[in-house]
């Protein structure tokens, strides 16, 4: 366990309204991601990021944008939330050992 | 593109039986392959990776360069391997990591 902690873990929510999900790390990985957990499809890449500022657009970006202003803390952004995008939400993290150390996830759902 | 498949959505064995989760993969270059697991109520974590050759669990992976597959087995299914399973892959550079859709084991008594 990296000390990976996702916060909400469980968020219900209207189409149209702004959703912020934090992911905070307390091992001083380098390397954060966001992915989303559907039936069928798996794990998706949202965004991930290789540093403090410098973050990268992964399979499913469209929709949501990421900043990480520290370290510890990698934050995914729903601009106008939709039907689409209820999801499970997983943040990992990586120091380029080949693991990816995952948190316990967050339910959002979009009415 | 990088892919992972994963053909079986659902694979139920009884205990004791042996079990085979497949895995291939679409990659250029030589990458990295993993399984990563997840129980009921628990967050995602790595099984095993080819590079390592360990036995995890009872569980072994091959890769299969001809083939392009990356296959779990165990000889013997215990009902505490009931869980969802993903195959994933990372690129040359280390850290695009694609997953496959998954695959639930049931283990049945």
């Amino acid at each position: 366990d990296a000390g990976i902690t996702q916060s909400p873990r469980h968020k219900v929510t209207e189409t149209g309204t702004p959703v912020t999900l934090r992911c905070h790390q307390t091992e001083n990985h380098r390397y954060m991601y966001w992915y989303r957990q559907d039936p069928g499809h798996g794990l998706r890449l949202i965004h991930y990021s290789y540093g403090v500022k410098d973050t990268d657009k992964g399979e499913v970006s469209d929709g949501y944008s990421v900043s990480r202003s520290k370290t510890e803390d990698f934050l995914l952004t729903l601009e106008s939330a939709t039907s689409s995008q209820t999801s499970v939400y997983f943040c990992a993290t990586n120091e380029n050992t080949g693991e990816l150390f995952f948190g316990e996830g967050s339910r959002l759902t979009v009415l | 593109a990088q892919r992972v498949t994963q053909p079986e959505k659902l694979l139920s064995v009884f205990k004791g039986a042996p079990v085979e989760l497949k895995c291939n993969y679409s990659y250029s270059g030589s990458p990295e392959l993993f399984w990563y697991v997840q129980y009921s109520r628990q967050r995602l974590q790595l099984l095993l990776r080819h590079i390592s050759r360990e036995s995890i669990k009872g569980f072994t992976a091959d890769l299969n360069k001809g083939e392009t597959s990356f296959h779990l087995k165990k000889p013997f299914a215990q009902e505490e391997d009931s869980a969802m399973y993903y195959c994933a892959g990372v690129d040359n550079y280390g850290q695009n990591f694609v997953f496959g859709p998954g695959t639930r084991l049931s283990v049945l008594p």
